[in-house]
């Protein structure tokens, strides 16, 4: 069974612009979390999608938006790039809404540098 | 506010010795808790988890914690480190707040392993 997969694995944009991240969760989960990776701030929670729906949202600006398809599929989306933006963005999937003692399984990471 | 803390950013044993990394948290009810690994490059693969009962977790790759209400703590061990253990180390928690539920990481420790 294929796991969580993320892409691209590697983006490098200039600030201002704008990115658009995506995950596929792995088959039969329905819940996509969204979080960023620093060395500064560490592993911080942006969001979780479950049934096309935003469940929870931790505090980031609203920069970083997010939507889930139908198939389960997520993205990221971040706009008005800026250098702080730089990260490893990782995707996590469960199969029921993400809860205390929900297993969650994560993505490879997709590296986003902002120049 | 709830929190998580791994107090030592870099931890360095030689193979073959014990190994124990630390966590505490802060929360007014138990929480549930998680531990996870990630290699260079990777994203974060589950090694154990807490949730109720017996307060020893076997996990993957040889690793137990052990959960101390006492002390808000919930530390990783290894009998025997293997080189292959060396990677980046994150403590979670689960908190539970009006039917929200916002995954806290601590900071993360580096484990090096020396030959």
């Amino acid at each position: 069974k294929a796991g969580v997969t993320q892409t691209p694995r590697y983006l490098i944009k200039t600030r201002g612009q704008q990115v658009t991240l995506s995950c596929s969760p792995i088959s039969g989960h329905r819940s996509v979390s969204w979080y960023q990776q620093t060395p500064g701030q560490g592993l911080q929670f942006l969001f979780e999608y479950f049934s096309e729906t935003q469940r929870n949202k931790g505090n980031f600006p609203g920069r970083f938006s997010g939507r889930q398809f139908s198939n389960s599929r997520s993205e990221m989306n971040v706009s008005t790039l800026e250098l702080g933006d730089s990260a490893l963005y990782l995707c996590a999937s469960s199969l029921v809404p993400a809860g205390s003692n929900t297993e969650a399984f994560f993505g490879q990471g997709t590296r986003l540098t902002v120049v | 506010a709830q929190s998580v803390t791994q107090p030592d950013i870099h931890i360095t044993v030689s193979e073959g010795a014990s190994l124990e990394l630390r966590c505490n948290y802060s929360y007014g009810a138990t929480p549930y808790l998680f531990w996870y690994v990630q290699s260079p490059g990777q994203g974060l693969q589950l090694l154990l988890k807490y949730f109720s009962g017996d307060t020893l977790v076997q996990g993957i790759k040889g690793f137990e914690a052990e959960f101390k209400r006492s002390q808000s703590s919930f530390n990783l061990r290894k009998p025997s480190v293997h080189w292959s253990d060396a990677a980046e180390y994150f403590c979670a928690v689960g908190f539970s707040s009006g039917g929200s539920y916002i995954p806290t990481f601590g900071r993360g420790t580096s484990l090096i392993v020396h030959p």
